[in-house]
């Protein structure tokens, strides 16, 4: 059974660039049917989504964010990462990763991370 | 941007009883419609996509309707474990993504 599985800081500081990754196991990351996507919500609101990516390496990302995203995959481990720059308190959000069916549709999530950028 | 408006924010019904959540696309996104189940502390879950087809394990008391611009996801009886949010995700427009819509909470009546 597909699993995943968010990793990293669970607090930021403002200013500085938030680090995560996903890690995949029961499949393949390098499957030629799947994307691979971040997606974000702030405590007590909706879902936005951050990024994606395909197993090749090529990227796509919400315009709002694109200037302070960046995400990459490492197929030798299974992992996809997400990096996010210059945080500031807005970007205190709940962090998941997720498999994204050919389509668009988000097929499988992470639990998700908790995030809070704070001094 | 595609923008994805839920109605209402807040539906309070009783066990048993039969809800309706509305979801409407700023334009059309013909039927790259998803829905999601969301209890508190956890993920989404996928239910439907499509627009009308039933992601797997997902019961037949959830339904999924419309194309274009006007979607309705429809539980037909609810259960205790359906009081939920449940988000609404567009993906018509390339790249894999796409916005979600702000929610809708399914209350106990």
């Amino acid at each position: 059974q597909l699993q995943l599985q968010e990793s990293g800081p669970g607090l930021v500081k403002p200013s500085e660039t938030l680090s995560l990754t996903c890690t995949v196991s029961g499949g393949s990351i390098s499957s030629s049917s799947y994307y691979w996507g971040w997606i974000r919500q702030p405590p007590g609101k909706g879902l936005e989504w951050i990024g994606s990516i395909y197993y090749s390496g090529s990227t796509y990302y919400n315009p709002s964010l694109k200037s302070r995203v960046t995400i990459s995959v490492d197929t030798s481990k299974n992992q996809f990462s997400l990096k996010l720059s210059s945080v500031t308190a807005a970007d205190t959000a709940v962090y998941y990763c997720a498999l994204i069916a050919a389509a668009g549709h988000f097929d499988y999530w992470g639990q998700g991370t908790l995030v809070t950028v704070s001094s | 941007e595609i923008v994805m408006t839920q109605s209402p924010a807040t539906l309070s019904v009783s066990p048993g009883e039969r809800a309706t959540l509305s979801c409407r696309a700023s334009q059309s996104v013909s039927s790259n419609l998803a829905w999601y189940q969301q209890k508190p502390g956890q993920a989404p879950r996928l239910l439907i996509y499509g627009a009308s087809t039933r992601a797997t394990g997902i019961p037949a008391r959830f339904s999924g309707s419309g194309s274009g611009t006007e979607f309705t996801l429809t539980i037909s009886s609810l259960q205790s474990e359906d009081f939920a949010v449940y988000y609404c995700q567009q993906y018509n427009n390339w790249p894999p993504g796409g916005t979600f819509g702000q929610g809708t909470k399914v209350e106990i009546k």
